[in-house]
């Protein structure tokens, strides 16, 4: 029983590429979070949404694109990669906002050449 | 803070040695505070939080203590064990207007030698 699960595990692609990344939980959670990990262990947040709706979007490019179809999807839509993309990217859930435990998914790993 | 070095803090264990590793955190209104795992190749798992009405949390092997005077949060991990090998990093919760954002360290990696 995969709590939060992300596709595909591994992501290589050219530069110039538009590719997705998709999330899902079945925790019946209401929030939903993209980080970024880059090749130092740096763990960035990116976006989050509650319920469908974006809360938290940090300075992102904006060739990066959440969609929340439902609350337990979070897909994350990159377009015009670009190397420094290159990183490892993890979707959280938790149950709702505030003070809550965030649960990881296993990540995927994004290689722009 | 968010400094990013070259190179993760390590510390290197016996099997059956009690760890601690430490976390400094930066900003003085993050009202929660958690622990994460990471092995090689897997997400974060959630090990231990504590709320900053708190100093001491235990768990099972594990006990986290919060100094919110100097900023500084560590994990103690008893009887340590070979799979306890991982990066383990701490992450913030300023609340608030930042909810849900968690503002992570930049991990410490230990590894348990049998």
């Amino acid at each position: 029983d995969t709590a939060v699960s992300q596709t595909p595990k591994y992501l290589v692609t050219q530069m110039g590429n538009d590719k997705s990344i998709k999330c899902e939980q079945n925790l019946g959670h209401d929030t939903m979070y993209w980080y970024k990990q880059d090749s130092k262990k740096f763990l960035k947040i990116m976006f989050s949404y509650n319920n469908k709706e974006l809360i938290i979007n940090e300075t992102v490019p904006n060739r990066f694109s959440p969609k929340s179809p439902d609350k337990a999807h979070l897909n994350l839509h990159i377009n015009s990669l670009e190397l420094g993309d290159s990183a490892v990217y993890f979707c959280a859930s938790s149950r709702g906002l505030g003070i809550e435990t965030q649960y990881f998914g296993p990540g995927t790993r994004l290689l722009v050449l | 803070g968010e400094s990013v070095g070259l190179h993760l803090p390590t510390l290197s264990v016996q099997e059956g040695d009690n760890s601690i590793i430490n976390c400094a955190y930066s900003n003085s209104a993050s009202d929660y505070f958690i622990w994460y795992k990471q092995e090689s190749g897997k997400g974060p798992q959630f090990i231990i939080d504590i709320r900053s009405n708190m100093d001491k949390r235990q768990g099972q092997r594990v006990t986290v203590l919060l100094n919110k005077t100097v900023k500084h949060l560590s994990l103690q991990i008893a009887a340590t064990q070979p799979g306890d090998s991982a990066v383990y990093f701490c992450a913030e919760n300023a609340g608030g207007t930042s909810y849900g954002k968690l503002t992570f360290g930049q991990g410490t990696i230990l590894t348990v030698h049998p």
